[in-house]
Parts: C-alpha cells; sequence; structure tokens
C-alpha cells in the first residue's frame, strides 16, 4: 500500500524558513518523480513544485520560485521541501504526491498524474 | 494564457448526468487530469489520459477533449459524487502545472 507522510508544518513569522518532509513507503521511491501541492484554507488547489525521478530536475510555480527548494534522498525515501523567506499567502495545507511526469507521444501530450497524496502538513505564517 | 478555468458551481439532479468543463490554452495540447477532493481529504485522481480511470474509480466518471475544454462526465450521478473537482494539465510551456480554480458538484 502507497503510504506518503508529510510532517514539518508549523506557525511561523513572516520571513522565516521551514523544511517539509514527506516520508514515502508501500513503493519504489526512485523509479517516481515526486510533487508539492498546497491548499490555502477554503481555496483550491495549487501546485508548488515536481522534482524528478534522479532530482537532476526541479520546477518550480512562479509564485515560490526562488524561494522554495525540492529535494529528494532516496536512501531515506524521503522528499523535501526547504522553504524560505515565508509570507503570509504561503500559509496552506501542503500536499506531497507520488507523480507520474507528463509527457508527449504520438501527436498527444499527457498532463502529470499525481496518482498518490499524502494527507497534508499544515504551514501557518503569521505575526 | 496560463490558466485553467472551471465553472465554480455545478449541480444535478441524483441520478442524471452532469458535465464538467475546464477550459485553457494549454488543453490544446494537454489531455487533463482531473481529482477529486472530499472535504478533509486529500485529493484522489479519477480520470487521465484520453479517458482512463485508475482502478477503483466507478465507471460512471468519464472525460473527453475538444479544442482548449477538457470535460468530466458524470453519467448517474450518486449522493456521495457531491464534493469538489479539480482539472489539471501542464502549461503551454510544458514547465508547470496548473490546477483549475475547481467545481463545487451539489447533487439534488
Amino acid at each position: 500500500e502507497v503510504q506518503l507522510l508529510e510532517s514539518g508544518g508549523g506557525l511561523l513569522q513572516p520571513g522565516g524558513s521551514l523544511r517539509l518532509s514527506c516520508a514515502a513507503s508501500g513503493f519504489t521511491f526512485s523509479t517516481y518523480a515526486m510533487s508539492w501541492v498546497r491548499q490555502a484554507p477554503g481555496k483550491g488547489l495549487e501546485w508548488v513544485s515536481t522534482i524528478s525521478v534522479s532530482g537532476d530536475k526541479t520546477y518550480y510555480a512562479d509564485s515560490v520560485k526562488g524561494r522554495f527548494t525540492i529535494s529528494r534522498d532516496t536512501s531515506k525515501n524521503t522528499l523535501y521541501l526547504q522553504m524560505n523567506r515565508l509570507r503570509a499567502e504561503d500559509t496552506a495545507l501542503y500536499y506531497c504526491a507520488k507523480t507520474q511526469l507528463g509527457y508527449c507521444s504520438g501527436g498527444y501530450c499527457y498532463s502529470d498524474l499525481l496518482d498518490y497524496w499524502g494527507q497534508g502538513t499544515l504551514v501557518t505564517v503569521s505575526s | 494564457s496560463s490558466e485553467l478555468t472551471q465553472d465554480p458551481a455545478v449541480s444535478v439532479a441524483l441520478g442524471q448526468t452532469v458535465t464538467i468543463t475546464c477550459q485553457g490554452d494549454s488543453l490544446r495540447s494537454y489531455y487533463a487530469s482531473w481529482y477529486q477532493q472530499k472535504p478533509g481529504q486529500a485529493p484522489v485522481l479519477i480520470i487521465h489520459g484520453k479517458n482512463n480511470r485508475p482502478s477503483g474509480i466507478p465507471d460512471r466518471f468519464s472525460g473527453s477533449s475538444s479544442r482548449n475544454t477538457a470535460s468530466l462526465t458524470i453519467t448517474g450521478a450518486q449522493a456521495e459524487d457531491e464534493t469538489d473537482y479539480y482539472c489539471s494539465s501542464r502549461d503551454s510551456s510544458g514547465d508547470h502545472v496548473l490546477f483549475g480554480g475547481g467545481t463545487k458538484l451539489t447533487v439534488l
């Protein structure tokens, strides 16, 4: 059974830093891309970042680029999100998700599949 | 455009058919993925690709696309289908993932 367990959330002041973790089990972590998606209270889903299988390619939403860093440790089956210079608008429930990257083939393009999600960890940025 | 647009709310009578749409320029190139999110729970992937359902997703859910619009159809809506639905796609550059704003489905 695939399990994703996020941790590391909390309450902190604007400008602060935080590192989220996502412990993965039940699948071969080293063969899947991984993503972070967040959801502000009462709002919709917002993609944050994706990391490739090998970790050599990373992608970020414009809203977090330059402040957040995604990484992975295959030896620990763990995904991370280092969040710096946090803002009030970063307040959200942060989900990690097992990801099958989108691709194009035969004239068609297929979107990323986030096929398993954790239950999320809450980050609150407030003074 | 780097946006996916969904109607905020849609309603359907119990047992009837409803279609939830998602519009965006990137959908001219990409098949969308669809997610269902029930209150207090993580999203669940329900449709991907041309019209593929992960294991365990009822066959009353189906997907289609035309030009810049992706559609999620529920044939014979059930009470438990009353919840939020999100479409997703890569953007036109291919480097970012987009989510639509979500559609809240009410089953009357």
